[in-house]
């Protein structure tokens, strides 16, 4: 079956733009979490949908949101773009609450000028 | 707060012999335990999970070491091959059922031929 779909895989951003990323979780799954990951900071946890709910948020400010759709495919939002937003942005599935095994999708690298 | 980290940054093996990487984290509420792959240009590819009520979890060439006594987690791989040469990651979900990851800085295994 097919895997963890993550659109567009590169971008190319100025500052003060804002960008959407997508992604969709393999077929079944439910569960979508978010990761930025960097050099500097390594994979940090943005968010966490299921079922279209946002179920955990990590210590990013508000610039970065999220949502779910009824099909579980996921976006994520930056908005007001600046350069330490540039990063390989993660999204991982899982099937339902009791399952934790997370797969990841190839990311969307972005990069903001 | 809590934090995982590695012990050692890179680590090369020669080809065909075992390796292992460690993990350290520090929040004794960690329930549950995964170690990641990821090779260039590719988002973190599952390898093993472990779950706080076990002390070791076998798959195929891998095998993953939970001491809740040091909080420390270990990856063996035995008979590397070439295409074991990734950045590996140990990542812990404090709530079980919760996808929140949280992920160590990594270890780069180089094996050399």
């Amino acid at each position: 079956k097919a895997g963890v779909t993550q659109t567009p895989r590169y971008l190319i951003k100025t500052r003060g733009q804002q960008v959407t990323l997508s992604c969709s979780p393999i077929s079944g799954h439910r569960s979508v979490s978010w990761y930025q990951q960097t050099p500097g900071q390594g994979l940090q946890f943005l968010f966490e949908y299921f079922s279209e709910t946002q179920r955990n948020k990590g210590n990013f400010p508000g610039r970065f949101s999220g949502r779910q759709f009824s099909n579980s495919r996921s976006e994520m939002n930056v908005s007001t773009l600046e350069l330490g937003d540039s990063a390989l942005y993660l999204c991982a599935s899982s099937r339902s609450t009791l399952d934790t095994e997370a797969f990841f999708g190839q990311g969307t690298r972005l990069t903001v000028v | 707060g809590e934090s995982v980290g590695l012990h050692l940054p890179t680590l090369s093996v020669q080809e065909g012999d075992n390796s292992i990487i460690n993990c350290a984290y520090s929040n004794s509420a960690s329930d549950y335990f995964i170690w990641y792959k990821q090779e260039s240009g590719k988002g973190p590819q599952f390898i093993i999970d472990i779950r706080s009520n076990m002390d070791k979890r076998q798959g195929q060439r891998v095998t993953v070491l939970l001491n809740k006594t040091v909080k420390h987690l270990s990856l063996q791989i035995a008979a590397t091959q070439p295409g074991d040469s990734a950045v590996y990651f140990c990542a812990e979900n404090i709530n079980f059922g919760n996808e929140k990851l949280t992920f160590g800085t990594g270890t780069r295994l180089t094996i050399i031929p």
